[in-house]
């Protein structure tokens, strides 16, 4: 079946400092790939997204590529802020229309 | 445009209660999709509707769990009885299923159930 992997939290920064944050999936055919954020006491957004193979997706300085042959979309951030402490979803999904599966979450919290 | 909205955004309950999660999904979408966060399990999908259709109720726990939509600018998910295993978060997503993969998630209702 579908499933999604990404690395257990929490993560803790200095700012500046440089993310990854990793997933790695399992599908049949060819999923598009997400990363949500959620904020403290809010939903979930979008943060960013690529829907095929060796596209890169990138949003607010963080960017993540589509890796078939590793089957992979790891989020990466060259220098993160505070305001980026939050909660961060790997996600998939196989068909325009259905439901998106989604990684545990890891979360991301970044000191001055 | 207004986004999804849930509502309550929170809900204190007592065990056996009967408990109401209302969604209005955003104008002009026709897929919407119940989602529950918990720590032990994290995002799980619920149900999903097309079209006001429910699709997949595949992730509905058991039989106190019912879901509606009546119509496309309002869904109901509805708990009775409530237990305390059922606190989590219920989060509400809508999209124009058939052109984009792309969901747009609601604040999220945080349920206690005591």
């Amino acid at each position: 079946g579908n499933s999604v992997t990404q690395m257990e939290g929490p993560v803790t920064l200095s700012e500046e400092a440089f993310l990854t944050i990793n997933c790695t999936y399992t599908a049949t055919g060819y999923p598009s790939l997400f990363w949500y954020v959620q904020y403290p006491g809010e939903g979930l957004q979008l943060l960013l997204k690529a829907t095929k193979a060796d596209d890169k997706g990138s949003n607010k300085g963080f960017e993540a590529t589509y890796r078939k042959e590793t089957t992979s979309f790891h989020l990466e951030k060259g220098s993160v802020q505070v305001s980026d402490s939050a909660v961060y979803f790997c996600a998939l999904n196989n068909q325009a229309g259905t439901a998106l599966i989604f990684g545990k979450g890891t979360t991301l919290s970044v000191s001055s | 445009d207004a986004g999804v909205i849930q509502s309550p955004r929170h809900e204190v309950t007592e065990m056996g209660q009967e408990v109401t999660l209302r969604c209005k999904p955003i104008s002009g979408h026709n897929s919407l999709f119940w989602y529950r966060q918990t720590m032990m399990r994290g995002l799980e999908l619920l149900i999903y509707f097309n079209n006001n259709v429910p699709i997949d109720d595949s992730g509905m726990p058991e039989d106190r769990f019912s879901a509606k939509m009546p119509n496309a600018s309002f869904s109901t998910l509805k708990i009775q009885p409530s237990e305390p295993r059922d606190s989590a978060v219920y989060f509400c997503a809508s999209n124009w299923g058939a052109n984009t993969d792309t969901q747009y998630f609601g604040p999220g209702t945080r349920l206690t159930v005591l």
